[in-house]
């Protein structure tokens, strides 16, 4: 399975909504796809899991949703803390645990 | 909470073999997946492998290069778990990440960044 995540680049000014596009070569169940957050010099962080699902501590202002082969990322009000990379991640069975390119948020 | 540093050497050279340490404090190992992940600057995560808290180790079969070359164990009386890539080469120049999770990955270290070079 291969991620495509687009944009490449997603420029905007806090407040703004961000809408991140991740597509899969093939239909990915629900429950395998996830969203990191990774900012500048530290590891990447789990944001959300089972395509909606947000992991422990993360602010409702992320949101995960999609199905088949395409899966969307949703930051309603984007805050300065929420400038990263974002990468999508299908985790299912055969050990094909694999992450798309990225999609850089920032200003 | 759960947290996991890497240890080991930041350079390796040509052929030899990359061996980095991740000690696991506020949790056990036991029940649950332990995997190595790496990431070349500016690129993607890498999934490298998975070790259970019993021992049984999966390798990612999807990359060639890495085929036959990694070896994972752990230490329960340590709270510790390893990685072990042989043969290295200057493509396998990364921040190493351990990590919490079977290919979901919950919990990360804050990597340890391996060079590769004479």
């Amino acid at each position: 399975i291969v991620l495509t995540q687009s944009p490449g680049t997603l420029s905007l000014s806090p407040g703004e909504r961000a809408t991140l596009s991740c597509r899969a070569s093939q239909t990915i169940s629900r429950p395998y796809l996830a969203w990191y957050q990774q900012k500048p010099g530290q590891a990447p962080r789990l944001l959300i899991y089972g395509t909606s699902n947000r992991a422990t501590g993360i602010p409702d202002r992320f949101s995960g949703s999609g199905s088949g082969t395409d899966f969307t990322l949703t930051i309603t009000r984007v805050e300065p803390e929420d400038f990263a990379v974002y990468y999508c991640q299908h985790h299912g069975s055969s050990l094909l645990f694999t992450f798309g390119p990225g999609t850089k948020v920032d200003i | 909470q759960v947290q996991l540093q890497e240890s080991g050497p930041g350079l390796v050279k040509p052929s030899e073999t990359l061996s980095l340490t991740c000690t696991v404090t506020g949790g056990s190992l036991s029940n649950t997946y332990w995997s190595w992940v790496r990431q070349p600057a500016g690129e993607r995560p890498e999934w490298i492998g998975r070790i259970f808290s019993d021992g049984n180790t999966n390798y990612n079969p999807y990359n060639p290069s890495l085929q036959g070359r990694i070896t994972m164990s752990l230490d329960t009386s340590k709270n510790q778990f390893s990685l072990e890539l042989s043969s290295v080469t200057a493509a396998d120049t990364a921040m190493y990440y351990c990590a919490r999770g079977a290919g979901l990955i919950e919990i990360w270290g804050q990597g340890t960044l391996v060079t590769v070079s004479s």
